[in-house]
């Protein structure tokens, strides 16, 4: 399978502990995205890479999230602190490079189910 | 900043009817214009998408979408449905090509035998 990959599927947490999640992309996709999606709602679009480079994290729900990517393949996703608020599905992306055309068509991945307890 | 508007959150259809999904966006300048797919237990996968040109599009499964700039909408179609269109559908935007989409909420189709 060569899509976008993420790790764990599930994660189940109690509320104040610190969990992590791993996106793989498409090999020879150099920008990542992060979203989080909640029940009823459409993606939420949280922060994303080029390569190695974090170019938007601004939209990052509040500082005790935080993202990674340090050698420009896989990334990783942290939420300190966990909240029953933080409870959602975590999605990442990938595309190609603009200039290769299909300017950010995005392939999702099947994203991380969190729960806080 | 731009926002997405989806009008039907629910629709019910019987096989072979047509379908339209409702989407609007706020923003001036230009946009690129999306359609995902969300099929029952399976990730998000593009239907369609607008950067320039003709402003009505073609995608996969049969479905088509047109951009009316004046309306700022990029409404869905497809002619005749089928079951396994059942799913939920979602319209995104993003400005400037490298940036993260804005999705609107989302449609949940569900299609009739």
């Amino acid at each position: 399978d060569t899509g976008v990959s993420q790790n764990p599927r599930h994660k189940i947490t109690k509320r104040g502990q610190n969990v992590t999640f791993r996106c793989d992309p498409i090999s020879e996709h150099n920008r990542l995205y992060w979203y989080r999606q909640t029940l009823g709602q459409g993606p939420e679009f949280l922060t994303y890479f080029q390569n190695e480079a974090q170019l938007e994290k601004s939209r990052l729900l509040s500082d005790r999230f935080s993202a990674e990517r340090p050698k420009g393949s896989f990334s990783t996703l942290e939420i300190q602190r966990t909240e029953q608020g933080d409870s959602a599905m975590y999605l990442c992306a990938s595309s190609l490079p603009i200039l290769a055309g299909d300017r950010n068509e995005q392939f999702f991945g099947p994203g991380t189910r969190l729960t806080v307890l | 900043a731009q926002s997405v508007s989806q009008h039907n959150h629910h629709v019910i259809l019987s096989e072979a009817a047509s379908l339209e999904l409702g989407c609007n966006y706020s923003y001036g300048g230009t946009v690129n214009l999306f359609w995902y797919v969300q099929y029952p237990g399976q990730h998000l996968q593009l239907l369609l998408k607008y950067f320039s040109g003709d402003p009505l599009v073609k995608g996969i499964k049969g479905f088509e979408a047109e951009f009316i700039k004046s309306k700022f909408s990029f409404n869905l179609r497809k002619p005749s449905v089928q079951w396994s269109d059942t799913a939920e559908y979602f319209c995104a935007v993003n400005v400037g090509g490298a940036d993260g989409l804005t999705f609107g909420k989302g449609t949940h189709l569900i299609i009739q035998p």
